[in-house]
């Protein structure tokens, strides 16, 4: 298995603009997780799912912030409009079952200008 | 008071040397983890441990439930061990994780 792939892995974007990125989770694996990575605050979970359903969406910082997964093999974050204190590395995870290790995808820049 | 303690924040060593790195919680957890992530930015999952001792390689992970105390080793350190290690736990069961700030390692040839 080629393990959580990211799209973009690096994203450039204006202020203002709308941002979508990508994930495709281990196949087989039912907890996807979206996690993001600042300097100031360190890794945070923003939300994950189980199934196909969002179980925890209270790090989602604002209504700027959704989530979507429409099926086992892909989901999305997506940031509209996009603001400067966006600007992170956004990292989605799975995991096969509840409680067990998580597989790290290789992350998304994400550059608010 | 951060639910994750991580210590030292950071920590230099020289080529050979054991290396312990430790992390306290102040929750009641199902898991923790040890996550490295190296300069690139990739983040792996090291070890997932719940009770006792794990080792894989020159690493072993060592869990203390009733002192909510867990700690990472390094056996005779790498330059290639040069990263920050994360500690992480599942409070209460949850999937989700709570996240300590990380240990930046350098180990020095």
């Amino acid at each position: 298995d080629a393990g959580v792939i990211q799209s973009p892995r690096h994203e450039v974007t204006e202020m203002g603009q709308e941002v979508t990125l990508r994930c495709k989770p281990i196949s087989g694996h039912n907890s996807l997780f979206w996690y993001r990575q600042t300097m100031m605050r360190g890794l945070e979970l923003l939300i994950y799912f189980n199934n196909n359903v969002p179980i925890d969406d209270s790090g989602m910082p604002e209504d700027r912030f959704s989530a979507k997964m429409p099926n086992a093999s892909f989901s999305t974050l997506k940031i509209q409009p996009s603001e400067p204190r966006d600007s992170a590395v956004y990292f989605c995870a799975s995991s096969i079952q509840e409680n067990t290790e998580a597989f790290f995808g290789q992350g998304t820049r994400l550059t608010v200008v | 008071k951060n639910e994750v303690e991580q210590s030292p924040q950071n920590l230099t060593a020289q080529e050979g040397e054991f290396i312990t790195i430790n992390c306290s919680y102040s929750v009641g957890i199902s898991a923790l983890h040890w996550l490295q992530q190296h300069p690139g930015g990739g983040i792996v999952s090291l070890f997932m441990l719940s009770s006792g001792k794990k080792k894989h390689g020159r690493l072993i992970a060592t869990i203390n439930i009733q002192e909510k105390h867990s700690s990472l080793h390094i056996t005779a350190s790498h330059p290639r061990d040069s990263a920050v290690y994360i500690c992480a736990v599942n409070s209460g069961g949850s999937e989700k994780l709570v996240f300590g700030k990380g240990m930046k390692l350098t180990v020095n040839p």
